[in-house]
């Protein structure tokens, strides 16, 4: 597996509350998504980063933030999590933009009850 | 909007059976598309990636086409072996949306022994 891996893999938290959900590569790629998996939905978009500081939003972003301080690390942050954010979250990386996402993490499933 | 769809959402064949999954996407600007491997609880595997330019791509037992002008691209698997099931998910990049990626819901795959 390419060097990417995704904290926690599993989290339970409660309404209201903060989550950070972290992605770390070591293939120093430069760009760097989140996407959120739902049955019936594929893979949707939440934010993507093209280089450190570097961010933009996916199709499904409210609620969410992002930051990407390192080549290395893209933090997600449900700023007040809620029952509809119950989900797998899924980081990719890609060397390139004109490659579709190269490696993807193994996912965090995360329960917000 | 680009939009991807699969359709079945659920496939059982019988070992050895030749098989085609679809995938149809509503923009034909297409830049590329490429076909994902997810096997439970697992990240996504990278099978095939078609450019626009070009109209197959192959490898092994796989077999994935692009008919931008319908919409349309599919993934054919040989000789299909209990090993194969998986949920085959399908994802399209647009020239007006580079950075992004779309996917399909995905469509789960079993191969009877």
């Amino acid at each position: 597996d390419a060097g990417i891996t995704q904290s926690p893999r599993h989290k339970v938290t409660e309404t209201g509350t903060p989550v950070t959900l972290r992605c770390h590569q070591t293939e120093n790629h430069r760009y760097m998504y989140w996407y959120r998996q739902d049955p019936g939905h594929g893979l949707r978009l939440i934010h993507y980063s093209y280089g450190v500081k570097d961010t933009d939003k996916g199709e499904v972003s409210d609620g969410y933030s992002v930051s990407r301080s390192k080549t290395e690390d893209f933090l997600l942050t449900l700023e007040s999590a809620t029952s509809s954010q119950t989900s797998v979250y899924f980081c990719a990386i890609s060397e390139r933009a004109v490659t579709v996402e190269a490696f993807f993490g193994q996912g965090t499933r995360l329960t917000v009850v | 909007k680009q939009e991807v769809t699969q359709i079945p959402a659920a496939l059982s064949v019988p070992e050895g059976e030749n098989l085609v999954l679809n995938c149809s996407f509503t923009d034909s600007a297409i830049y590329n598309l490429q076909w994902f491997r997810q096997d439970p609880g697992k990240g996504l595997t990278s099978l095939l990636l078609i450019q626009s330019s070009q109209r197959e791509q192959t490898s092994g037992r796989l077999n994935a086409s692009l008919d931008k002008s319908s919409g349309r691209s599919t993934l054919y698997i040989a000789a299909s072996q209990p090993g194969d099931s998986a949920t085959y998910l399908c994802a399209g990049r647009w020239e007006t949306s580079y950075d992004k990626v779309i996917f399909g819901p995905g469509t789960s795959l079993s191969v009877i022994p």
